[in-house]
């Protein structure tokens, strides 16, 4: 299995507040990405990054922010937590090139509650 | 628009054989990739397929038609550990992956 790991597993936390995912690999892959999944969307980019400090908006994300400043660290944070974001959040790496295709591999998921 | 068109649900008996299909509008095409996700868990890689044909792997297998944007992956001699959800993505002209929404299998005995 790729070495990869989601922190926290599951919050539930109130609207308005902070939240921030981490996603952490071993594998030292320049691509990463991170995904909501909720029921009869599949999975949908928020963000991803192409290297250190090196990020990019995916189509949903308005509200979510990240950042990279290390090769294996990719941070997903939601300034200000709503209900509408509630949903199961994965993080997802890739050893692709810029103009090359590899698979994405996952990470276990962190489950996410906005009450 | 990008869109990927996959059956939202299929049932099949264990033992026997299932085709899901997918269907596929992108700008552009840079391979197709098939995920097993089973409830609850990541999705996981199966297969990958960027020229016309079939690929084979065990009792999986999947095929590609570029001229046709379509693919689907074939499963055989059904055990009920497959009973997963099954995703379809694209990989555009920009190297994107365009997810569908998952056909989720039902295995019976």
């Amino acid at each position: 299995d790729a070495g990869i790991t989601q922190s926290p597993r599951h919050k539930v936390t109130e609207t308005g507040t902070p939240v921030t995912l981490r996603c952490h690999q071993t594998e030292n892959h320049r691509y990463m990405y991170w995904y909501r999944q909720d029921p009869g969307h599949g999975l949908r980019l928020i963000h991803y990054s192409y290297g250190v400090k090196d990020t990019d908006k995916g189509e949903v994300s308005d509200g979510y922010s990240v950042s990279r400043s290390k090769t294996e660290d990719f941070l997903l944070t939601l300034e200000s937590a709503t209900s509408s974001q509630t949903s199961v959040y994965f993080c997802a790496i890739s050893e692709r090139d810029r103009d090359s295709n590899q698979p994405q591999h996952f990470g276990d998921g962190t489950r996410l509650s906005i009450l | 628009g990008q869109n990927i068109d996959q059956p939202t649900e299929m049932t099949a008996t264990e033992g026997a054989i299932v085709q899901i299909n997918c269907t596929y509008q992108t700008s552009g095409f840079n391979g197709l990739f098939w995920y097993q996700q089973h409830a609850g868990e990541a999705p996981t890689f199966l297969s990958y397929n960027v020229l016309d044909g079939l690929e084979e792997k065990g009792r999986f297998s999947s095929f590609l038609s570029r001229s046709k944007g379509y693919s689907y992956l074939l499963l055989k001699e059904l055990q009920m550990k497959d009973s997963a959800s099954y995703l379809c993505a694209v990989t555009d002209s920009n190297y994107q992956l365009i997810w569908g929404a998952g056909t989720k299998l039902i295995i019976k005995p």
